[in-house]
């Protein structure tokens, strides 16, 4: 399967841990996006990297939350000291340059479960 | 941000056309999507349409968009069981990357 790929699928964990989930994108997408959907929702919108480079951040996404793409590939999306409301179903996408619609393609996602 | 509106819920009979539709509110959004969202499952996209369309038809699926009055529509042709899902209008600006999308409506087809 070449499609993007999420780890884990489900997360529950206790308020105050700290949690990291990770995005594989699709080989060779410059592009990849994290958002969050709750419940009834669209997905919203976090954060944006081209290659390892983050170039736009939400404002949803508080200090409490850091997401790196350290060589271009792969990207972690890391949540410090968890709060009930983040629980989520959190989605990466990935696209690649160059395509005139940026089509993008989404994970299974990675629902987080925070107790 | 953009604001991307939806109706929450549609039936339709198997068999029937189904026509979904979407409102935004800003005008520079230059491509709109339709992704559509099983239990389980990640987001597949549909189709989209370019803002200087008015009309894109794919199998049974056709897209319609009146940019006067920032409407987008997607009507499904001879809906199936297969059809039920979670169906969400996104729009995105063309010098911005990010997709806003509306909170979906959920398609349930009966017999």
């Amino acid at each position: 399967d070449t499609g993007v790929s999420q780890d884990p699928r489900h997360k529950i964990t206790k308020r105050g841990q700290n949690v990291t989930f990770r995005c594989d994108p699709i080989s060779e997408h410059n592009r990849l996006y994290w958002y969050r959907q709750t419940l009834g929702q669209g997905p919203e919108f976090l954060t944006y990297f081209q290659n390892e480079a983050q170039l736009e951040k939400s404002r949803l996404l508080s200090d409490r939350f850091s997401a790196e793409r350290p060589k271009g590939s792969f990207s972690t999306l890391e949540i410090q000291r968890t709060e009930q409301g983040d629980s989520a179903m959190y989605l990466c996408a990935s696209s690649p340059l160059g395509v005139v619609n940026n089509e993008q393609f989404f994970g299974p996602g990675t629902r987080l479960t925070v107790l | 941000g953009e604001d991307v509106e939806q109706s929450l819920f549609l039936s339709v009979r198997e068999g029937d056309s189904s026509v979904i539709n979407c409102t935004y509110t800003d005008s520079s959004s230059t491509y709109l999507y339709w992704y559509k969202q099983e239990p389980g499952a990640g987001l597949q996209l549909l189709t989209y349409i370019f803002s200087n369309m008015d009309m894109k038809q794919d199998q049974r699926l056709t897209v319609l968009l009146n940019k006067k009055d920032k409407h987008l529509s997607l009507r499904i042709a001879d809906t199936q069981t297969g059809d039920s899902a979670i169906y969400f209008c996104a729009v995105q600006r063309s010098n911005d990357y990010k997709l806003s999308f509306g909170a979906g409506t959920t398609v349930t087809v009966r017999a």
